[in-house]
């Protein structure tokens, strides 16, 4: 079945980039996502991409996709004390359109 | 902003008892989903929804039921709770024929001691 698998804690400095990685195993996912969760709150979307490009930039996040490494990237630039949350990447199951989401990651910024 | 919400928030209860999570949505949706969220981070789902009298059991086997009697509403009961069942709710919900972006409840954390 689908598997979704990330790095389970990053650390940085404030203003500094996080890069968070995430691999997933079905190829004919059309749209792979990132949510953001902060403490005691439900999941936000943070932005997604379409199988069929490569980069979306949306102001400080920058999404890489490799297709043929099924490997999902999320930068955050100017890394913030309010960006600390757990991240999660998802991709769309297309068979009955259900997201699966990986473990989360959860980003820690230091001042 | 998502119109979702989850109640309780907050749920502290004895083995034993019967206990039901609210979900509501007023974005009138047709899919909804339910997931379970270990302390480990992980979500699972356990319980999702096409529309109205639909439901479906998720990838994570769960003693827990749902309903779907109206489009607005998802309830998820659990008959007998078990310190097992301790864990984060969290409901979901989205479009059809667009559901590039699931919206989320704050979640539902439950406690049985």
């Amino acid at each position: 079945g689908e598997d979704v698998e990330q790095s389970l804690f990053l650390s940085v400095r404030e203003g500094d980039s996080s890069v968070i990685n995430c691999t997933y195993t079905d190829s004919s996912s059309t749209y792979l996502y990132w949510y953001k969760q902060e403490p005691g709150a439900g999941l936000q979307l943070l932005t997604y991409i379409f199988s069929n490009m490569d980069m979306k930039q949306d102001q400080r996040l920058t999404v890489l996709l490799n297709k043929k490494d099924k490997h999902l990237s999320l930068r955050i630039a100017d890394t913030q004390t309010g960006d600390s949350a757990i991240y999660f990447c998802a991709e769309k199951d297309n068979q009955g359109g259900k997201l699966i989401f990986g473990q989360g990651t959860e980003l820690s910024v230091k001042p | 902003e998502a119109d979702i919400y989850q109640t309780p928030r907050y749920l502290v209860i004895g083995t034993g008892k019967k206990i039901t999570l609210e979900c509501s949505q007023t974005m009138g949706h047709d899919k909804m989903y339910w997931y379970q969220q270990d302390p480990g981070m992980e979500l699972h789902l356990i319980h999702y929804s096409y529309g109205v009298n639909s439901t479906e059991k998720g990838d994570l086997s769960s003693e827990s039921t749902v309903s779907r009697i109206r489009t607005e509403h998802f309830p998820l009961t659990l008959e007998s709770a078990r310190p097992s069942h301790t864990s984060q709710y969290l409901c979901a919900s989205s479009t059809l024929t667009d559901d590039t972006e699931a919206f989320f409840g704050q979640g539902t954390r439950l406690t049985v001691v």
